[in-house]
């Protein structure tokens, strides 16, 4: 499969925990989004990378949310100190050079208890 | 205040029929417009993309319209089956934004035997 993966699928995390979830973006693609997204809401933009660059950051949703790709091919996002309202679908997607068509990962559903 | 507005409610359509779905925004001067399904627990599936300067785009059973004058594409589904029952999601790739997509909230289409 030459998708976009990502990992877990699910976490089910307490309330003040941690958690940090992977993306592995289609292999030529160098362009890498991550995306929130709640029930009956559409997918909400956080961040993207080109490279290894994170170009844009501001919309991440506080400073507890922060995310990394540090050779340019995977990246992680890590959320600390997780809250109830975290709660959601994280999803990852990936794009070729150019603003171009953006391929979702399957996503990884998070609930904080 | 910038807003992308889809059908809010379910759409029924009777299966061989068309499905029409709405995508209306309004304060954005979008350089693409995209339309992807997204099935429950599934990450969304790149459809169709459409340029500002594209009138019309057909990829199979689907065209996609796009009116930059009145600010709306048309979703089309034509000879409509049970399988194509999902949610439908309009994606704005905004000029001179940060690079991700603006999404809707989504259209779910049921498609009746």
């Amino acid at each position: 499969d030459t998708g976009v993966s990502q990992d877990p699928r699910h976490k089910i995390t307490k309330r003040g925990q941690n958690v940090t979830f992977r993306c592995d973006p289609i292999s030529e693609h160098n362009r890498l989004y991550w995306y929130r997204q709640t029930l009956g809401q559409g997918p909400e933009f956080l961040t993207y990378f080109q490279n290894e660059a994170q170009l844009e950051k501001s919309r991440l949703l506080s400073d507890r949310f922060s995310a990394e790709r540090p050779k340019g091919s995977f990246s992680t996002l890590e959320i600390q100190r997780t809250e109830q309202g975290d709660s959601a679908m994280y999803l990852c997607a990936s794009t070729g050079q150019g603003r171009d068509t953006q391929y979702f990962g399957p996503g990884t559903r998070l609930t904080v208890l | 205040s910038q807003k992308i507005e889809q059908n809010s409610e379910a759409l029924n359509i009777q299966e061989g029929k068309t499905a029409t779905l709405t995508c209306n925004y309004t304060n954005y001067s979008p350089a693409y417009l995209q339309w992807y399904r997204q099935d429950p627990g599934r990450g969304p599936v790149f459809l169709l993309l459409i340029r500002e300067n594209e009138k019309e785009k057909r990829k199979e059973r689907l065209k996609v319209t796009f009116d930059t004058t009145l600010k709306q594409s048309l979703f089309h589904i034509t000879a409509s089956q049970p399988a194509d029952s999902a949610t439908y999601l309009c994606a704005l790739d905004v000029r001179g934004g940060a690079d991700g997509l603006t999404f809707g909230k989504g259209t779910h289409l049921i498609i009746q035997p």
